[in-house]
Parts: structure tokens; C-alpha cells; sequence
């Protein structure tokens, strides 16, 4: 079970940034999934969730109107499109997988984050 | 919106030594909703115990959880060299998803 994120780098404030996640090991299309950055020294923020079937999308207030969240099931992979980034978005993003059981129980497995540097 | 405030924001503890680590919440929420994490140094957070007191797969018996309302505690029994680390309580709330608390680096005394 893995879950590779790409797609980070260094981008001017204003910039745009395509961020993947690729998962395997395990059936990718039966599990909600989101995305969680860290900035610097800083903790765990919660930044967008996509259920299953794309159907429920929801967004952090911070990043709404900014960040769009995707997957493609047929590729086992998850996105997330940044527009008009900020420097407090600078962040390590993590791609992380819902527990099957229930929504609420939280994230099981993460990947090894990829980082955005806003400057 | 809910927000989980934890304590200590360090605890300096020897190995072997019982560990209680605190969560709390502006506001009742289910233990259902409670979810535990650790992270160590340039590494992905590691889902500990979920529903307040349910341990991950693979997860020592030595991390225990417990807790309702406002009120959240992770015990780590006896503390071994790799538990040194940070650990994050985190709340689901509906459609804002998850909140975190600030976290709770536990270091070595």
C-alpha cells in the first residue's frame, strides 16, 4: 500500500502548480481521499477531501476558490490544481487515504509529501 | 468550527516513563470523531488510534486512547527510544472535514 506524490517545486506568488498522487496496492477507486499540508515548522492543515466517486468534494476555507481537487480512478491518481498561491502556502502536501470504515475515523495511510515553495 | 487545543506543547520524559498527552475540544464532539497521530522528523504523520480508543493496525498496545465530550487523552504506557516524536489530535466536522490540534512534541528528558 504507497501513495507517491509529485508535482512540487518553487513558484512565483500569483503562480499555479499541478500537484499528483499516485496509489498503489490497494483498490485506489474504493477510497475517499485528501490532501493535508504542513507548512515550515508548523502543523498538520487539512486542505481538501474527494469522496469515491468524485461526487463530494469539500475545501479548506483557506484554500476555496483556489485549489481544485481531482481524481481519475482508471489511473489510480489524485490531484490537486493550485491557482493563485500565496506565500502561506508554502507547505510540505501530503496525499493521504480516508478510512474505509467511515468518513469520520480519519486518514490510514499518507505519502511521503511533496513540497511547495511559494516565493 | 471546532478547535482542539492540546497540552503539554512539550513533555520532556525519559524512556520507560508513562507518557499522557491531552486534547481538548471547544465543544462536545462524539469520541467517534477523535482520531490520533504521530509524526516523527521529515516523515508522513502515522495514524495511531482512531474513535478515540480504537488502535491502528500495527500499533503497540502500549498507545492507549481515551476520552469523551471535550476531553481526550493518548497514553503511551512505557516509553521506548522510537516514541520520541509529535503527536496530533484531529477532529472530523462535518463538511469543514478535519481540524487539528497544534500537536504535542514529546522529547527525550
Amino acid at each position: 500500500v504507497q501513495l507517491v506524490e509529485s508535482g512540487g517545486g518553487l513558484v512565483q506568488p500569483g503562480g499555479s502548480l499541478r500537484l499528483s498522487c499516485t496509489a498503489s496496492g490497494f483498490t485506489f477507486s474504493s477510497y475517499n481521499m485528501n490532501w493535508v499540508r504542513q507548512a515550515p515548522g508548523k502543523g498538520l492543515e487539512w486542505v481538501s477531501y474527494i469522496s469515491t466517486s468524485s461526487r463530494t468534494i469539500h475545501y479548506a476555507d483557506s484554500v476555496k476558490g483556489r485549489f481544485t481537487i481531482s481524481r481519475d480512478n482508471a489511473k489510480n491518481s489524485l490531484y490537486l490544481q493550485m491557482h493563485g498561491l500565496r506565500d502561506d502556502d508554502t507547505a510540505v502536501y501530503y496525499c493521504a487515504r480516508g478510512i474505509a470504515v467511515a468518513i469520520y475515523y480519519g486518514m490510514d495511510v499518507w505519502g511521503q509529501g511533496t513540497t511547495v515553495t511559494v516565493s | 468550527e471546532v478547535v482542539l487545543t492540546q497540552s503539554p506543547g512539550t513533555l520532556p520524559l525519559s524512556p520507560g516513563e508513562r507518557a499522557t498527552l491531552s486534547c481538548r475540544a471547544s465543544q462536545s464532539i462524539s469520541s467517534a470523531y477523535l482520531t490520533w497521530y504521530q509524526q516523527k522528523p521529515g516523515q508522513a504523520p502515522r495514524l495511531l488510534i482512531y474513535a478515540a480508543s480504537t488502535r491502528a493496525t500495527g500499533i503497540p498496545d502500549r498507545f492507549s486512547g481515551s476520552g469523551s465530550g471535550t476531553d481526550f487523552t493518548l497514553t503511551i504506557s512505557k516509553l521506548e527510544p522510537e516514541d520520541f516524536a509529535v503527536y496530533y489530535c484531529q477532529q472530523y466536522g462535518g463538511s469543514l472535514m478535519y481540524t487539528f490540534g497544534q500537536g504535542t512534541k514529546l522529547e527525550i528528558k
